[in-house]
């Protein structure tokens, strides 16, 4: 069974631009999670979407923002980015529904870089 | 409010000793979850464990084992007879079964573990 995919691996944009990153969940997985993992912040959680629903949300600004689609692809989008954006943005997947609370399984990562 | 805290930042072992990290969390929720995950330098992380509010029992993986006590509110992994291998960065995380946070993982800030040969 394929694990969690994120894409780009690694991507360096300027400040001012905006960018989006993309995860494909583990088959049969209706929930997706984002997650910012920095060096001075640690991780720190910015959404999740099960059934191209949001249903819960981090306290980030509004620049951050995501989307999950019908075969539960997500998708997310930093607009107007800053040098403080850079970090690796991870994305989990579970089964959701009721049972969100199983183990959330983490893809390998985008390499962001703000330069 | 929900907290977790790993006190230890590094550690450092020799191969095939023992060695301990801690947990300790903060939740006012009666029913939750705990992991730990493993972060090797590739970055992604993977899964270790979950233990639910409810299973109080010390469970054992082969050579992981952990730790789980409500009363000091401590969810501690040992491994035992470390190897290189086990080098990384783990986790720890707090998930709340109900409510607006419902499945969001709190982390602590994560112990990096370093094993020498």
């Amino acid at each position: 069974k394929a694990g969690v995919t994120q894409t780009p691996r690694y991507l360096i944009k300027t400040r001012g631009q905006q960018v989006t990153l993309s995860c494909s969940p583990i088959s049969g997985h209706r929930s997706v999670s984002w997650y910012q993992q920095t060096p001075g912040q640690g991780l720190q959680f910015l959404f999740e979407y099960f059934s191209e629903t949001q249903r819960n949300k981090g306290n980030f600004p509004g620049r951050f923002s995501g989307r999950q689609f019908s075969n539960s692809r997500s998708e997310m989008n930093v607009s107007t980015l800053e040098l403080g954006d850079s970090a690796l943005y991870l994305c989990a997947s579970s089964l959701g529904a009721e049972e969100i609370h199983n183990e959330q399984f983490f893809g390998p990562g985008t390499r962001l870089t703000v330069l | 409010a929900q907290k977790v805290t790993q006190a230890q930042t590094e550690i450092s072992v020799v191969e095939k000793e023992d060695v301990t990290l801690d947990c300790v969390y903060e939740t006012r929720d009666t029913t939750y979850y705990l992991f730990w995950y493993k972060q090797p330098p590739s970055g992604e992380l993977v899964f270790l464990i979950r233990r639910n509010s409810f299973d109080e029992q010390n469970e054992i993986s082969g050579r992981y084992s952990w730790n789980f006590q409500k009363s000091t509110s401590s969810f501690n992994f040992t491994i035992t007879a470390s190897q290189v291998v086990d080098s990384a960065v783990y986790f720890c995380a707090l998930s709340e079964a109900r409510g607006s946070t419902l499945g969001r993982l709190y982390f602590g800030r994560g112990t990096q573990l370093t094993v020498w040969p």
